[in-house]
């Protein structure tokens, strides 16, 4: 079975430019987590699908940051501008059911993104 | 606010057993912890998860005590390949939203 795979590995973008990173899920998990970690801190939860719905997105840190999953198959994080503040690996995480906390999350390998 | 803290560090010599703990006050009442294990350019890798008292798999035991706001991950006589940073997973009890430990960077010595 394939696990989560997460495009592209790197990216090194300017800031005031965008950047769009995808993240497929593993075939038939209908949850889709979004996570990052910036330089020296936590990895932060960003948002959670159930399909194609957003559960909750209150840890996206500004409207600069859209995420879609238009199907629940495959998912994007979009940043738009991309600011110095944004650099960091933003890991993509999906699980089986129905996304309670009983709910094993498997990660994909992460984006690592640099604004420069 | 489920929030969670490690130990930032800890030494160990290979084949010893080492244990490390993440408290988690605030967790919910239905909540699970799991706990996940971390290598240098990759993504978090599963490796135990448990609600109370204590679970065991092959790689792995999870010890909870009866007020849950901390648990134990305890790692079997341990090898250099176990060198890596390993987290602590919450949520917030509905499924919404997770809250990762701060991690725990593991150094096995030979």
């Amino acid at each position: 079975e394939a696990g989560v795979t997460q495009f592209p590995s790197h990216s090194v973008i300017e800031k005031g430019q965008t950047v769009t990173l995808r993240c497929d899920p593993i075939s038939g998990h209908d949850n889709l987590y979004w996570y990052r970690r910036v330089m020296g801190k936590e990895i932060k939860f960003l948002l959670h699908f159930v399909k194609e719905s957003k559960q909750d997105e209150s840890g996206m840190p500004n409207n600069r940051f859209l995420a879609e999953r238009t199907g629940g198959t495959y998912s994007t994080l979009k940043v738009q501008p991309a600011e110095l503040e944004d650099s960091g690996v933003y890991f993509c995480a999906s699980s089986h059911r129905k996304g309670g906390s009983t709910d094993t999350q498997y990660f994909g390998p992460g984006t690592r993104l640099t604004v420069l | 606010l489920a929030k969670t803290t490690q130990p930032i560090s800890m030494d160990s010599y290979e084949g010893q057993e080492v244990n490390i703990t993440c408290s988690h006050n605030n967790i919910a009442t239905n909540d699970y912890i799991t706990w996940y294990q971390q290598f240098p350019s990759q993504g978090p890798r599963f490796i135990i998860q448990g609600y109370k008292t204590k679970v065991t798999n092959e790689v792995a035991s999870l010890f909870i005590p009866a007020d849950r706001k901390s648990s134990t991950l305890s790692l079997p006589r341990v090898s250099l390949s176990d060198t890596a940073v390993y987290y602590c997973l919450v949520g917030d009890g509905i499924g919404n939203q997770f809250y990762f430990g701060t991690g725990t960077s593991l150094t096995v010595i030979p």
